[in-house]
């Protein structure tokens, strides 16, 4: 039990799909993430969000839309994805922004 | 930008043997976290250690950050240990500390 949970696991999806990616956090951490991993690269910060507020966007494109409903949740909603959005898709949590993180298992996306 | 380079970039070791992971950054840093990827792809944090030496079971780190580099210890390692290491800094000292810049990680296969 890691404290942050992502589901679903794995993902398989066409290119004219909606889905999303959902992440809860039960450390009653206030700061969120999301992080891209592809195939040998080194982990990439998409999305940040401090007490339910975006703090960062990595110029990250519009097909990807994050959502906070609370400091508990992050959702990572996806549409018109492309191939190269294959990726593992990790989730993390910290008390604070600067705190350390701690990550969620991951949703392993894949894009047909 | 600030360039966190590790070194091995690949470490095949006997089950029981020691060893030493290294990370090396160009520039001054506050914060340094050492995380696990296991082969399932869960990312576990197992160090905040923006200076001194931790120890956790048979995991340490030190980090010398006037010399800009961390180091991790692996002792009697187990095929469990299995996996990449990665090292993870913030951009600058005085850019948000939130950003982790990740290195590029040690793969590491422990042998039984």
């Amino acid at each position: 039990e890691t404290g942050v949970t992502q589901t679903p696991r794995h993902l398989v999806m066409g290119m004219t799909n909606k889905k999303s990616l959902k992440c809860e956090q039960h450390l009653g951490h206030n700061a969120m993430y999301w992080y891209k991993q592809s195939a040998k690269k080194p982990l990439e910060l998409m999305f940040v969000y401090s007490l339910e507020e975006r703090v960062e966007n990595n110029s990250v494109p519009s097909r990807f839309s994050p959502e906070c409903p609370n400091s508990s949740h992050l959702f990572l909603h996806l549409h018109t994805l492309q191939p190269e959005d294959s990726a593992l898709y990790l989730c993390a949590s910290s008390q604070d922004i600067g705190q350390p993180q701690h990550f969620g298992d991951g949703t392993r996306l894949s894009i047909l | 930008g600030i360039q966190v380079e590790q070194s091995p970039p690949d470490l095949i070791l006997q089950e029981g043997a020691n060893s030493t992971l290294r990370c090396n950054f160009s520039d001054s840093v506050n914060n340094l976290q050492w995380f696990h990827q296991n082969p399932w792809g869960q990312l576990i944090n197992l160090f905040y250690i923006p200076s001194g030496t931790k120890q956790n079971g048979r995991l340490s780190a030190t980090t010398v950050a006037t010399e800009r580099y961390s180091l991790l210890y692996i002792s009697s390692s187990q095929t469990t240990d299995s996996g990449v290491y990665f090292c993870a800094v913030p951009p600058g000292w005085l850019d948000s500390s939130y950003k982790l810049i990740f290195g590029s990680g040690t793969r590491l296969l422990v042998r039984p």
